[in-house]
């Protein structure tokens, strides 16, 4: 099984709300990752947790804030975004963060107006 | 700077022939090199992956191929078939810690019944 579940599936927002992404692995991955991908272009990391502790930031605006409440689960909390923040958010587990094989879920198509 | 190049934008193939997907790279330090399939609104598929201590990897109707005096890799589909329609994106991962892909821009790929 190496399925990676997100929800919700689509989410439009204003600029002045607060939101959360949801990610959930249960193939006992210690390696979850934040994408966001535009059209017609590869995803763009944002964030790697490994063993439920953030490794890597992007240098992403502080808007975006993540969170991993345990090793199955990782939240994206969102607030005060703007609209070119709007794309598609994938979530990605692996074994460990220096496993070469990532496991994408279906992602979040965001729209923020 | 691309490290991960997939040259050609898209790809055409009658359904039943073989489909030959190609990529570059530029960063000898790479040690994993990964195919992802792509629907739109989806979140990437991983497809197959090579070590970069070996020159082929084939697994059903996908294979692999690497060269890495050309620093080239291609993946075969035989037969395509309509359903592998989708974009496909070759990525990188470099030795050590933290282990980040590298996308290449993707290649669309049309297989026509």
């Amino acid at each position: 099984d190496t399925e990676v579940t997100q929800t919700p599936k689509h989410l439009v927002m204003g600029m002045t709300n607060k939101k959360s992404l949801k990610c959930e692995q249960h193939m006992g991955h210690r390696a979850m990752y934040w994408y966001k991908q535009k059209a017609k272009k590869p995803p763009e990391l944002m964030f790697v947790y490994s063993y439920e502790k953030l490794s890597i930031n992007e240098s992403v605006p502080s808007r975006f804030s993540p969170e991993c409440p345990n090793s199955s689960l990782l939240n994206l909390h969102l607030h005060a975004l703007q609209p070119e923040d709007s794309a598609l958010y994938l979530c990605a587990s692996s074994q460990g963060a220096s496993s070469h094989t990532q496991y994408f879920g279906p992602g979040t198509r965001l729209t923020v107006l | 700077d691309q490290q991960v190049k997939q040259n050609s934008p898209s790809l055409s193939v009658q359904e039943g022939r073989i489909s030959i997907l190609n990529c570059d790279y530029t960063n000898s330090m790479f040690d994993y090199f990964l195919w992802y399939k792509k629907y739109p609104a989806e979140g990437p598929t991983f497809l197959i992956s090579i070590s970069s201590i070996k020159d082929k990897n084939e697994d059903g109707r996908f294979t692999v191929f690497l060269n890495k005096s050309a620093k080239h890799l291609s993946l075969h589909i035989v037969p395509s078939q309509p359903g592998d329609s989708a974009v496909y994106f070759c990525a990188a991962i470099r030795t050590g810690n933290n282990r980040k892909l590298i996308w290449g821009l993707g290649t669309s790929l049309a297989v026509n019944p």
